[in-house]
């Protein structure tokens, strides 16, 4: 059974960077014909897409336009995982932070368990 | 970016009645391979989403078969046939053509 486990600080401070990381276990990140991807949710802006990374020979990323200026998501093969680095944050990147896996031609078929996280001094 | 439109906002249901939510695309969401990229969502109170449906019209692992989904183009169709206590929550379309990925508003479905 596939499972993703989050893990990162549940508060940030403004202007500085959010960090999360998602460790897989059930499957590879370098898996054909899956993508990793963040996605978060709060009440202002609902559900979210931020970005994802995936191989097709070699590594890609695509991110949310909100976002692309301040995003990072990279793939860590040695420890099976994939991160969420946001710089420059402020009280509206307040959100429950999902990892997700998609499938292609199955849609999202794993969730994380979420993390939430405050943009707070 | 390809926006989703749902409607309603709200649905109050009674068990055992069908109900039905709309969610339109701002282009065409078939592709080449003949899939319509858009996939429906449940998150069911405290708890993250889970798939319903996925490619438009496939029911995904373990969902009950009176869930069902059509549509075309640009319009799509999340039928539910008779409703149950366990279906309330938060419905969500998303489609999955291109990037930037990108859902709909949701659709809160609550029992009358």
């Amino acid at each position: 059974q596939v499972r993703l486990q989050q893990s990162g600080p549940g508060l940030v401070k403004p202007s500085q960077t959010l960090s999360l990381t998602c460790d897989i276990s059930g499957d590879t990140v370098s898996s054909n014909r899956r993508t990793w991807n963040w996605i978060r949710q709060s009440p202002s802006r609902g559900l979210e897409w931020l970005g994802r990374t995936y191989y097709e020979s070699k590594w890609y990323s695509d991110y949310g336009v909100s976002v692309k200026s301040r995003i990072t998501i990279s793939p860590d093969t040695s420890k099976n995982q994939f991160s969420l680095q946001l710089k420059s944050v402020t009280p509206e990147d307040t959100a429950v932070y999902y990892c997700v896996r998609y499938t292609l031609y199955n849609g999202i078929d794993v969730w994380g368990q979420g993390t939430t996280v405050t943009v707070s001094s | 970016d390809i926006l989703m439109t749902q409607s309603p906002l709200s649905l109050p249901v009674t068990p055992g009645e069908p109900a039905s939510i709309s969610c339109r695309s701002s282009q065409s969401l078939l592709y080449s391979d003949g899939n319509h990229y858009l996939d429906w969502y449940l998150q069911k109170p405290g708890q993250s989403p889970q798939l319903l449906i996925y490619l438009g019209s496939n029911r995904a692992s373990g969902v009950p078969d009176r869930f069902s989904g059509s549509g075309s183009g640009t319009d799509f169709t999340l039928k539910i046939s008779r409703v149950e206590a366990e279906d309330v929550g938060i419905y969500y379309c998303m489609q999955t053509l291109a990037a930037p990925l990108t859902f709909g508003g949701g659709t809160k479905v609550e029992i009358k």
